[in-house]
Parts: structure tokens; C-alpha cells; sequence
């Protein structure tokens, strides 16, 4: 069975620019989930979505972040203005009840 | 608010020195406490799942045990390659619906095993 898929996996970008991360989850998972890990700290939950709809973006910053669903599968993920701050990897997981299965994350540097 | 304490920060062994990992939690009503590996550049690695009070969960060299406030990670005769920062969480129990909430993490526990 094909794991949680993130890309890109590396990317540098100067503050004040956009970004933006692609996940794709485990087939027939329908909750997704979007966490951001800083360095030296545990995974931070973003945003949650139940198939299209999203169930929890409380400590999503709607000021500049944004997450989209894309049909109850891909979702992307895009942080416009970045800030210095940002700088973290973004990990991508998927669950089917239970148990979330994280992908490889995509390590984010904010020059 | 959901809270997660994992102690030590880091942890050094020598190959075949058992220890344990604490978790200490707080949440409000408990629908599961997790264990994940982090291996550098990799994302979270799922280990265990433990539901209630007095639960063991064992796989090769670790055994994971819950009570109502905190979780043991025993590892026993380690390995280099049991090398890893090693995440606890909590997930709360969702009052109605059968959809499944975030996971609250603790910092982890960074574990070397020297040969």
C-alpha cells in the first residue's frame, strides 16, 4: 500500500514570497490532516478535513495560510506572505479512524 | 486545552541498557494516547495505539503502558537503530460524530544508542 505523498520536499524561499506544499493521502482515507513541526517541537495541527470539508482550522493563521481539498483526495497547502518564522516542516497525514499515517513532510526554509 | 510532557528531552544508552520514555498528559476525556518514531527527515512513524488505563502494547524491543495521567515507553536491550526521537500524543474523544480529532504532541524524546 502507497503511503502519504508530499512535494516538494525541500524548498527555500525569501520572506514576503508564496509557497505553496501538495499531499497526496493514502487511497480511501477520507480525513487529512496538515500539522507544522518547528524544529526541536512536536507536529502542530494546522487544518483537518473530513473528505471536502474542513473540521478544525483553529490554529490555522488565515491571515496568510490556506488549504484547499481538492474532490475529498489531493490537497495543497499555501502560506502568502511568508514570514522568517514559517520556517518548519509541514507534514501531511492521512487516517482512515483512528490511526494517522504521516507522510515525509516538506522541509520549508524562510530567508 | 489538551497538554503532552515528554521527559527526558534526550536520552543516551549503550546498546543493551534498558530505560523507559515518560508522557505525561492532560486531556479532556481520552480516546487514545499514540507513540510514533521520528527518524531525521522523515516524517512520524506509527508505533502504538493505547486506549485506556492498564492497556500494554508490545512490538520487538518496545512495550508501550498507559495509565489515567501518563505513558511509558519501555525499551529493552536497545539497538542503534532504535535510534530516534520518539513523539507521544493524545487525541480527545469527540463528543457526537464518528469522525476523529487532531493529535496533540508532546516534544519528544531524542534517544541515542551507542554501540
Amino acid at each position: 500500500e502507497a503511503g502519504v505523498a508530499q512535494s516538494p520536499r525541500y524548498k527555500i524561499i525569501e520572506k514576503r514570497q508564496s509557497v505553496a506544499f501538495w499531499c497526496n493521502p493514502i487511497s480511501g482515507h477520507a480525513t487529512l490532516y496538515w500539522y507544522q513541526q518547528i524544529l526541536g517541537q512536536g507536529p502542530k495541527l494546522l487544518i483537518q478535513f473530513q473528505n471536502n470539508g474542513v473540521v478544525d482550522d483553529s490554529q490555522l493563521p488565515k491571515d496568510r495560510f490556506s488549504a484547499e481539498r481538492l474532490k475529498g483526495v489531493d490537497s495543497t497547502l499555501k502560506i502568502q506572505p511568508a514570514k522568517l518564522e514559517d520556517s518548519a516542516v509541514y507534514l501531511c497525514a492521512s487516517s482512515l479512524g483512528g490511526n494517522q499515517y504521516f507522510g515525509p513532510g516538506t522541509r520549508l526554509l524562510v530567508l | 486545552e489538551d497538554q503532552v510532557t515528554q521527559s527526558p528531552e534526550a536520552l543516551r544508552l549503550q546498546e543493551g541498557e534498558s530505560s523507559s520514555l515518560n508522557c505525561s498528559y492532560t486531556v479532556s476525556g481520552l480516546r487514545g494516547l499514540f507513540w510514533y518514531r521520528q527518524d531525521p527527515g522523515k516524517g512520524p512513524e506509527f508505533l502504538f495505539t493505547l486506549y485506556s488505563a492498564g492497556e500494554e502494547k508490545e512490538k520487538e524491543r518496545l512495550k508501550a503502558t498507559l495509565t489515567k495521567k501518563e505513558s511509558f515507553l519501555h525499551i529493552t536491550a536497545p539497538k542503534p537503530e532504535d535510534s530516534a526521537t520518539y513523539l507521544c500524543a493524545v487525541q480527545a474523544a469527540r463528543a457526537g460524530g464518528t469522525s476523529y480529532g487532531k493529535l496533540t504532541f508532546g516534544q519528544g524524546t531524542i534517544l541515542t544508542v551507542h554501540p
